[in-house]
């Protein structure tokens, strides 16, 4: 059975670099069929998607976040990261951590989610 | 990018009732075959991650109970609740994924009446 698991500090300061790492158990991340990737979600508020990562480093970032954001993929350690550079205060939310459908004809739907973990943004 | 707007903002049933949810997406994400519409729906219980209940606009997860059910083409889809269960409350979502960024509706939440 798939699990996702989210870890990570809980709180940072403006413009430091947030790092989140999501450990994959019960399946291997080396799957052709999915991409590995994270949406956050803004106490309160709905969801977006931040980006994925494919078992070969091939990423996909979305664009609204300006380039902030890298998510990479360790394969001997069946675990992906995120990392969100010169956060705000805007940048607080759950993070979770997600698999991704995909195949040649593109992205689909998110199976599987972690549980999400908090990240607070404040000075 | 692809906006996605939900209506309701929220929706009271009473139990056993039903519960009809729409989401509408800026451009269509279903062109060409029918089958091919490219929406989702997910469920987030209190304190809870999401969960995918639907895709392809009207399959059902292995396990999601019949009660749910997805339609719509072009930029209209609808997710139906037939008989509402208290398990049911929750806020549910509508995804597109037929063009990067996948973007997702603002969310309905549904409550007891």
């Amino acid at each position: 059975q798939l699990q996702l698991q989210e870890s990570g500090p809980g709180l940072l300061k403006p413009s430091q670099t947030l790092s989140l790492t999501c450990t994959v158990s019960g399946s291997s991340i080396r799957s052709s069929s999915y991409y590995w990737g994270w949406i956050r979600q803004p106490p309160g508020k709905g969801l977006e998607w931040i980006g994925a990562v494919y078992y070969s480093g091939s990423t996909y970032d979305n664009p609204s976040l300006k380039s902030r954001v890298t998510v990479s993929v360790d394969t001997s350690k069946n675990q992906f990261s995120l990392e969100v550079i010169s956060v705000t205060a805007a940048d607080t939310g759950v993070y979770y951590c997600v698999r991704l459908y995909h195949d040649s004809a593109g992205y689909y739907w998110f199976d599987s989610w972690g549980q999400g973990t908090l990240v607070t943004v404040s000075s | 990018d692809i906006v996605m707007t939900q209506s309701p903002d929220s929706l009271d049933v009473s139990l056993g009732e039903r519960a009809t949810i729409h989401c509408k997406t800026s451009q269509s994400v279903s062109p060409g075959s029918y089958s091919r519409r490219h929406l989702a729906w997910y469920q987030q219980r209190p304190k809870q991650p999401p969960k995918l209940l639907i895709y392809w606009a009207s399959t059902r997860v292995s396990g999601v109970p019949d009660r749910f059910s997805g339609s719509g083409s072009g930029t209209d889809f609808t997710l139906t609740i037939s008989s509402l269960q208290a398990e049911d409350v929750a806020v549910y979502y509508c995804q597109q994924y037929y063009t990067t960024p996948l973007t997702f509706g603002g969310g309905t939440k549904v409550e007891i009446k």
